[in-house]
């Protein structure tokens, strides 16, 4: 089985400030790992995937995110937030097929 | 880029009501999944498909649930009779290969709202 904690449900931050959002999961196999980002009344795009190879994967926009086997952790970070970047990130997992998500975390940029 | 779409965007429709949902998944990608996100909460896992039955289902997919593949390009979801529980955003995604490296791409959702 796998689970997937994303702690804050809203992060703020100021445009130009390094953003973090957090990611911790749980699963009994090897896990994947995801991050999806969701703008208003918009679909889920993935950002970036972990899949066993580079523990540091560098994502589109800017993102990047490092699988911490020990602390099964998956944050997700950028140096230098947009006022773009606001929007609904979720971080999901999984072990076979089906994608097991965290509640997501609403990330704020203020000017 | 290739695209996830779903229709209609926006599904009003009285309980007790069946409901269709549609999606056209990338043409070339042969897994097919439904995802729900109730308001405030997590989007959870519904049904995968593969081949043209269900490969993979969650508790909440119950019998008042069905999906289909209709012809070479839709997929379907089917409540037969709604409840107000069923008001939701329905997400459709699909991947290549169904492989657990392989990212879903999904679709922009359609918002179901049971009166």
């Amino acid at each position: 089985a796998q689970s997937v904690t994303q702690l804050g449900s809203h992060v703020s931050v100021s445009e130009g400030a390094l953003v973090l959002l957090r990611c911790n999961y749980s699963s009994s196999v090897p896990p994947y790992l995801f991050w999806y980002v969701q703008y208003p009344n918009q679909g889920l795009q993935l950002l970036l995937k972990y899949t066993s190879a580079a523990t540091l994967v560098k994502g589109i926009n800017g993102f990047e995110a490092e699988f911490k086997k020990s602390e099964t952790s998956f944050h997700l970070t950028k140096p230098s937030a947009h006022m773009s970047d606001a929007a609904e990130y979720f971080c999901a997992v999984t072990g076979y097929s089906t994608l097991t998500f965290g509640k997501g975390t609403m990330l704020l940029v203020s000017p | 880029e290739p695209e996830v779409t779903q229709t209609p965007s926006h599904q009003v429709t009285q309980m007790g009501q069946e409901v269709i949902l549609r999606c056209v998944p990338i043409s070339n990608h042969l897994y097919f999944y439904w995802y729900r996100q109730i308001l405030g909460q997590k989007v959870e896992f519904l049904v995968s498909f593969y081949n043209n039955e269900i490969s993979e289902k969650s508790e909440i997919f119950d019998d008042q649930f069905s999906v289909e593949r209709p012809d070479g390009s839709n997929f379907t979801l089917k409540i037969r009779s709604t409840k107000l529980e069923d008001s939701a955003m329905y997400f459709c995604a699909s991947s290549g290969t169904g492989g657990a490296d392989q990212p879903q791409h999904f679709g922009d959702g359609t918002r179901l709202s049971i009166l």
